[in-house]
């Protein structure tokens, strides 16, 4: 089944630009999806389709995926911005259908 | 708009069975895949299956196959899932979350409050 890898945490300042990778065996040939979770929230859909963003999540937030990594970058970093982010994928030839990565922990100092 | 409501809090006694019921508004609730994502506390995000409201038809993860039964109610726009013989791993939080889109296997695009199942 797919295994998919994220940086346990990132820190970022305030203003500047935080990447947050999912890496996995050829990702690049799956569609990824990023998830962006508060405490205490449900989580909220904020890239899909690698890139897309749906309906009101800010152009800050873009994704990106080739290789063996995909990557969630988040521009001019707010600190409304800190969350757990969790990457996402779809894999029909394996046994877990749905997979998803183990999240990463973003800081904003 | 997208509405999924949940039921309340739930705590169960291990072997016991639990029934979690997500109530559907805001657009044609045939039209999209509706899935259970759960999460244990402090633990990340974990996929247990899903199920077509219009057909009944249901896929699920195979680490629950067999313990867990995903319903819908097309009178009361409403789907259910219940698990069985329940453990203490099965502390979490549930969630319903509808497809982004139709009924393509791909993004989970708007999410129940979750309801929390204490063993």
């Amino acid at each position: 089944s797919f295994v998919l890898t994220q940086p346990p945490s990132v820190s970022v300042v305030p203003g500047q630009t935080a990447r947050i990778t999912c890496g996995g065996n050829s990702i690049g040939s799956k569609i990824v999806n990023w998830y962006q979770q508060k405490p205490g929230q449900a989580p909220l859909l904020v890239v899909h389709d690698d890139s897309d963003r749906p309906s009101g999540i800010p152009e800050r937030f873009s994704g990106s995926n080739s290789g063996n990594t995909a990557t969630l970058t988040i521009s001019r970093v707010e600190a409304g911005d800190e969350a757990d982010y969790y990457c996402q994928l779809w894999d029909s030839s394996g046994g877990h259908l749905y997979v998803f990565g183990p999240g990463t922990k973003v800081t904003v100092l | 708009q997208v509405q999924l409501v949940q039921s309340g809090a739930d705590v169960q006694k291990p072997g016991a069975s639990v029934k979690v019921s997500c109530q559907a508004s805001g657009y044609t609730f045939t039209g999209f895949y509706l899935h259970w994502v759960r999460q244990a506390p402090g633990q990340g995000l974990e996929w247990m299956g899903w199920i077509n409201p219009n057909s009944g038809r249901t896929k699920y993860e195979q680490k629950f196959q067999g313990r867990i039964t995903m319903t819908r109610d097309m009178s009361i726009n409403a789907v259910f899932m219940e698990v069985s013989r329940l453990t203490s791993e099965d502390t979490a939080t549930y969630y319903c979350v509808r497809a982004l889109q139709g009924f393509a296997p791909g993004a989970l695009g708007h999410w129940g409050q979750g309801t929390r199942v204490t063993v």
